[in-house]
């Protein structure tokens, strides 16, 4: 099955700094690659999501990047504020079957004031 | 319109004991799913639906079992609580299987 792995497990970052947090995955047959963010005790939420046909997605300060040959995809988030403290969750799907998402095990996201 | 619900919130569990999470969404979804996460684990599959009626196994299903009588509802049964199974249980619905998933508040769950 899928296997993704995500890194750095903790990131701290002074506010307004940018942060850049990186995943691989071991199926070529992924597609559908999501980001959740968990903020402290509340629901993971997706924030972003981009396909296997594009390289590149952007949402104001959060973008997310694919490099198919690599199997790897990272989430950029400019101009960092207080409100993007939490816990960061890549995810991938291989679109084998009827099976859910594959996930990281997660960024502790600080943002220092 | 209440989304995704997950009941109870909290429980704690003697080892041997067994308990039902239900997990209901008025959303008219297809797929639904339950995870549970862990500290430094992220968000494991343990079972999934894809319509009333169907039910199929996740990653880490030993010791689960589900049942999906009505579209609106998936239940995660626990027989025989174990300590290995203290956890944050999530639910998620989607319309679409993977592609955009609507997640419950969360049910954490100590088996003591």
């Amino acid at each position: 099955g899928e296997n993704v792995e995500q890194h750095p497990s903790t990131l701290s970052v002074q506010e307004g700094d940018s942060a850049v947090i990186k995943c691989t995955y071991s199926d070529s047959a992924s597609n559908y690659f999501p980001w959740y963010k968990q903020e402290l005790g509340k629901r993971p939420q997706l924030i972003i999501d981009i396909r296997s046909n594009v390289g590149e997605k952007k949402d104001q300060r959060i973008a997310v990047t694919l490099n198919k040959t690599a199997k790897h995809f990272s989430l950029h988030i400019t101009e960092t504020q207080p409100e993007d403290s939490a816990v960061y969750f890549c995810a991938a799907y291989s679109g084998g079957g009827a099976d859910g998402l594959t996930f990281g095990k997660g960024t502790h996201l600080i943002i220092q004031p | 319109n209440a989304g995704v619900t997950q009941t109870p919130k909290f429980r704690v569990l003697k080892t041997g004991q067994s308990m039902t999470l239900l997990c209901a969404q008025d959303m008219n979804h297809e797929y639904m799913y339950w995870y549970r996460q862990d500290p430094g684990m992220g968000l494991r599959l343990i079972h999934y639906s894809v319509g009333e009626g169907t039910t199929a196994k996740g990653e880490v299903p030993d010791g689960y079992n589900v049942s999906r009588l009505k579209k609106q509802n998936f239940l995660l049964g626990l027989e025989s609580a174990a300590p290995s199974q203290t956890s944050v249980y999530f639910c998620a619905s989607s319309s679409t299987g993977p592609y955009g998933y609507t997640f419950g508040s969360g049910t954490r769950l100590t088996v003591v």
